[in-house]
């Protein structure tokens, strides 16, 4: 069974902190990772893909990726209440477009 | 504006009563898929559809339908819902050319009773 694993959380910070969330795959064959926002009974939306090895920034938010240790992770920086949701890591293969999804890490960021 | 529409938003139904939750997209997407996420086990993809008429079994199958008689419109159906198919469903329409990014409907909260 290829799987994505997160650590479930809660995760708490407080506001102006930095948020670093992390998950690991098995499957090898995994070419995209992307993380996603999920508020309490709405659909998750997509926050951040990464493709490659290394750092990718945008605002606030950086995705990181290491294909050799199987490990990607989000960091946010500034972190705000409004951050507080479920974070949702998943993996993709080219191949087949199907998506992997971990369970999500709750973040709780407080005022 | 790219949107994924589901409906509806909430149902309450009975067991055996046959239902269909419907999914459309305007991103002219070919892979759509459909999953349930239900507590600590996060979302679980139930069946997909690489283009039209094209469809197969994600890993937790059992008990649904689906059908993709054209690009935009792929709809979940349960012919005899049962009370363990209560659970928050969600359509989602991937990109393509290995921008696997998803796009996710409203969602279908589904009470089997």
């Amino acid at each position: 069974q290829k799987e994505v694993e997160q650590n479930s959380g809660p995760l708490s910070v407080p506001e102006g902190a930095i948020a670093s969330l992390n998950c690991t795959y098995s499957d090898r064959g995994s070419q995209s990772f992307f993380w996603y926002r999920q508020y309490s009974g709405k659909s998750p939306e997509l926050i951040m893909s990464i493709y490659s090895n290394g750092d990718k920034e945008d605002g606030r938010f950086t995705a990181q990726l290491n294909k050799a240790s199987q490990y990607v992770s989000l960091l946010i920086r500034d972190s705000q209440p409004s951050d507080s949701a479920t974070y949702l890591c998943a993996g993709a293969s080219g191949a087949t477009n199907k998506l992997i999804f971990g369970t999500g890490t709750l973040l709780a960021v407080q005022p | 504006e790219a949107q994924v529409t589901q409906n509806p938003r909430y149902l309450i139904t009975v067991t055996g009563k046959k239902l269909t939750v419907t999914c459309s997209q305007n991103m002219n997407h070919e892979y759509m898929s459909w999953y349930r996420q239900d507590p600590g086990l996060g979302l679980r993809q139930i069946y997909y559809s690489m283009n039209v008429e094209v469809t197969d079994k994600g890993d937790v199958p059992e008990g649904y339908k689906v059908s993709r008689k054209e690009k935009r419109n792929f709809p979940l159906i349960l012919e005899s819902p049962s009370p363990n198919q209560t659970s928050l469903y969600f359509c989602a329409s991937i990109g393509n050319r290995g921008k696997t990014e998803a796009f996710f409907g409203q969602g279908t909260r589904l009470t089997v009773v």
